[in-house]
């Protein structure tokens, strides 16, 4: 399958230690972001999102922070297994007050977790 | 399926031959979004769908793109006169209600122009 990860940060850690990947957005405006796991010849896979009325939210082994002072949105993978190993993009949503589907997506980060 | 579907999964293409790419998404979610994603980089946006109605198309790189969702189900994007910076994957989202909550994506179509 193609490879998504050419060029891209790299996240090494080792199997069952908590991963942290960041994420710095750049629109004010943005009201909704979620993260996406993509693995080699997939599409993007949902993980999470997070709207900008909250500035944390957790899910099954992940929790998202969202700081709108600083713009900065990150993924915490509690006990990181080798399945999560992949690219990680944070997407945005900026309120345009009109059409809702213009997701802005960040150049990804590649999770690699050693067994 | 349960999931995004499309077809076909790789297309090559020469230079100047025009593609159509399918996409079903998943029953009954009311929108519907293209995307490009070219080798190592984030999906970029191309358009979207809110049933039938082509809602926003600002993504769209040139007049040689057009998409089309006729009944406000499956959905084409149609590339007149390939070129080879058309070279990238294209991916298609659905979601259930209006606007991007929990999109969910097809594995894509892999367009190579030669």
């Amino acid at each position: 399958g193609e490879s998504v990860g050419l060029h891209l940060p790299t996240l090494s850690v080792q199997e069952g230690d908590n991963s942290i990947i960041n994420c710095a957005y750049s629109n004010s405006a943005s009201d909704y972001f979620i993260w996406y796991k993509q693995e080699s010849g997939k599409g993007p896979q949902f993980i999470i999102d997070i709207r900008s009325n909250m500035d944390k939210r957790q899910g099954q082994r992940v929790t998202v922070l969202l700081n709108k002072t600083v713009k900065h949105l990150s993924l915490q993978i509690a006990a990181t297994q080798p399945g999560d190993s992949a690219v990680y993009f944070c997407a945005e949503n900026i309120d345009y007050g009109g059409s809702q589907g213009n997701l802005i997506f960040g150049k990804g980060t590649k999770l690699s977790v050693k067994p | 399926g349960a999931g995004v579907s499309q077809s076909p999964r790789y297309k090559v293409a020469k230079r100047g031959q025009d593609v159509a790419l399918r996409c079903d998404p998943i029953s009954g979610h009311v929108s519907l979004f293209w995307y490009q994603q070219a080798l190592g980089q984030g999906p970029e946006f191309l358009t979207y769908f809110q049933n039938e109605a082509q809602l926003d198309k600002s993504g769209l790189p040139s007049d040689r793109f057009f998409a089309e969702r006729p009944e406000g189900s499956v959905s084409t994007l149609k590339i007149q006169r390939t070129q080879q910076e058309d070279s990238a994957v294209y991916l298609c989202a659905s979601s259930l209600r209006e606007g991007n909550t929990e999109a969910f994506f097809g594995q894509g179509t892999r367009l190579t122009v030669v």
